[in-house]
């Protein structure tokens, strides 16, 4: 059984660069999450995607963060232009209908310069 | 932000030990969960419990709410090596969202 599927699991990019992150989520399930963890913040939060469609954005830190959800088995982190402080391990996590748990991926460390 | 806290911040046990972590929290909710988080990877669903459940078990772990203290705590019994990892509560407010607080990072001792 496959669970939640992030690509990159690293990714190093220098500031000023676009960055995307990728998300497949569990077959059926179908609302999905992305966070962002630091050490400084903990796990945040970013927003919220219910049958594909985004529920709640405010986490979002500022315009240069955007995510889409084409379908409901693919979603993207974008940060364009990337800053050193956006370096975290972002996180997409998805939850079944009807359920409260939610399953993580393993995670994208990301390191801008 | 961050809605729950947890105590202590960090826990160093022998194997064979329990582990108590405590959550605390601010606003209402509609359950609390529990997670784990081995370093280096994603984070792991442990236990559920709902606003109208005070305590619940599974397996090794032992969980309590107290809604009107606003306060949880995760048991682990008989501690085993594997249990090292970050503990995390989370509450769900109703919404769907899940806020989670800083953790405690627990090492268990062979």
């Amino acid at each position: 059984d496959a669970g939640v599927i992030q690509s990159p699991r690293h990714e190093v990019t220098e500031m000023g660069q676009e960055v995307t992150l990728r998300c497949k989520p569990i077959s059926g399930h179908n609302s999905l999450f992305w966070y962002r963890q630091t050490m400084m913040r903990g796990l945040e939060l970013l927003i919220y995607f219910n049958n594909n469609v985004p529920i709640d954005d405010s986490g979002m830190p500022e315009d240069r963060f955007s995510a889409k959800m084409p379908n409901a088995s693919f979603s993207t982190l974008k940060i364009q232009p990337s800053e050193p402080r956006d370096s975290a391990v972002y996180f997409c996590a998805s939850r079944p209908s009807g359920a409260y748990e939610q399953y993580f991926g393993p995670g994208t460390r990301l390191t801008v310069t | 932000s961050q809605q729950g806290e947890e105590d202590p911040q960090a826990l160093s046990i022998q194997e064979g030990e329990n582990a108590t972590m405590n959550c605390s929290y601010k606003t209402s909710i509609n359950n609390l969960q529990w997670y784990r988080q081995n370093s280096g990877r994603g984070l792991v669903h442990l236990i559920l419990i709902r606003s109208n459940e005070r305590e619940k078990h599974s397996g090794r772990l032992r969980v309590t709410l107290d809604t009107s203290k606003k306060s949880s705590s995760l048991l682990i019994t008989a501690s085993r090596a594997a249990d090292t990892a970050s503990y995390f509560c989370a509450t769900d407010g109703h919404d769907y969202k899940l806020s989670f607080g800083a953790g405690t990072t627990v090492t268990v001792r062979a």
